[in-house]
C-alpha cells in the first residue's frame, strides 16, 4: 500500500475551516485514501474516504487531486472537539493490512 | 448499541505472566483487527482477521497470538509478556475485509513490568 506523509500538527482557529493535507505520491489506480482521527487517547474514528472524485458527508469534506496524489480533509467549521491527531491512509478497497502513519495533530483555538 | 468493547481496560502485570486481551463486536462484523500504539510511533497493526478461523500477521506480529473461533470475538495472546509491550492496543472491526469503515474498541492500556 501507498504511505502518506502529513504535517505534525496545525493550528485552527474556532468556527473557521481546518483543511489537512495529505501526500499521497505512490498511490496506485485501486487505491482508496481513508481518513480518520483519534481525540485523545481514545479509539480512532472514521471520518471519510475517497477514491478519485471529491466526497462530503456530514462530518467533513475530501478533496483529491486530479492526479491522486494529494489529498485534503475540510473540516468546515472547526469546533474545539475537532481538536485530534487526524490520520490519512491509502489503502487497495479489497485491503487487509492498514497503515496509520503518526497523523497531523489539530489544536482548534478557540 | 453497535460497539466493540475490549477488557480489561487497564491491566498491569510482571513480565512472562500470560495473559489475554478480549474483544468482542456485536455488529456482526467478518474483519478483525488488532493495534498498538505506541508514543512516536502511531498505530500500527498486530494481527488482522477476514473472517472465522481466517487471521494473518500485520506488522508486528512478534510475541502475540489471536485466534478467530467465533465470528464475534478475536482475543490477543500474549504468552510471555515483555516490558517492551507495554502499550495502548485498540481492537477494531468492519464489515468485510473491502469495507474497511473500521469501528475501534475503547482501548486497552497495558503496563509489564
Amino acid at each position: 500500500d501507498a504511505k502518506t506523509t502529513q504535517p505534525p500538527s496545525m493550528d485552527c482557529a474556532e468556527g473557521r475551516a481546518a483543511n489537512l493535507p495529505c501526500n499521497h505520491s505512490t498511490i496506485s489506480g485501486n487505491e482508496y485514501v481513508y481518513w480518520y482521527r483519534q481525540i485523545h487517547s481514545q479509539g480512532p474514528q472514521y471520518i471519510i474516504h475517497g477514491l478519485k472524485n471529491n466526497e462530503t458527508n456530514e462530518m467533513a469534506s475530501l478533496i483529491i487531486t486530479e492526479d491522486r496524489k494529494s489529498s485534503t480533509l475540510i473540516l468546515p467549521h472547526a469546533t474545539l472537539r475537532d481538536t485530534a491527531v487526524y490520520y490519512c491512509i491509502v489503502t487497495r478497497y479489497t485491503g487487509n493490512q492498514f497503515y496509520f502513519g503518526t497523523g497531523t495533530s489539530l489544536t482548534v483555538i478557540p | 448499541e453497535a460497539q466493540v468493547t475490549q477488557n480489561p481496560r487497564y491491566l498491569i502485570t510482571v513480565t512472562g505472566k500470560k495473559l489475554t486481551v478480549t474483544c468482542s463486536q456485536n455488529m456482526n462484523h467478518e474483519y478483525m483487527s488488532w493495534y498498538r500504539q505506541d508514543p512516536g510511533l502511531g498505530l500500527r497493526q498486530i494481527y488482522y482477521s477476514m473472517n472465522v478461523e481466517v487471521t494473518d500477521k500485520g506488522d508486528v506480529p512478534e510475541g502475540y497470538k489471536v485466534s478467530r473461533k467465533e465470528k464475534r470475538n478475536f482475543p490477543l495472546i500474549l504468552e510471555s509478556p515483555s516490558p517492551n509491550q507495554t502499550s495502548l492496543y485498540f481492537c477494531a472491526s468492519s464489515f468485510r475485509a473491502d469495507r474497511n469503515e473500521q469501528y475501534f474498541g475503547p482501548g486497552t492500556r497495558l503496563t509489564v513490568t
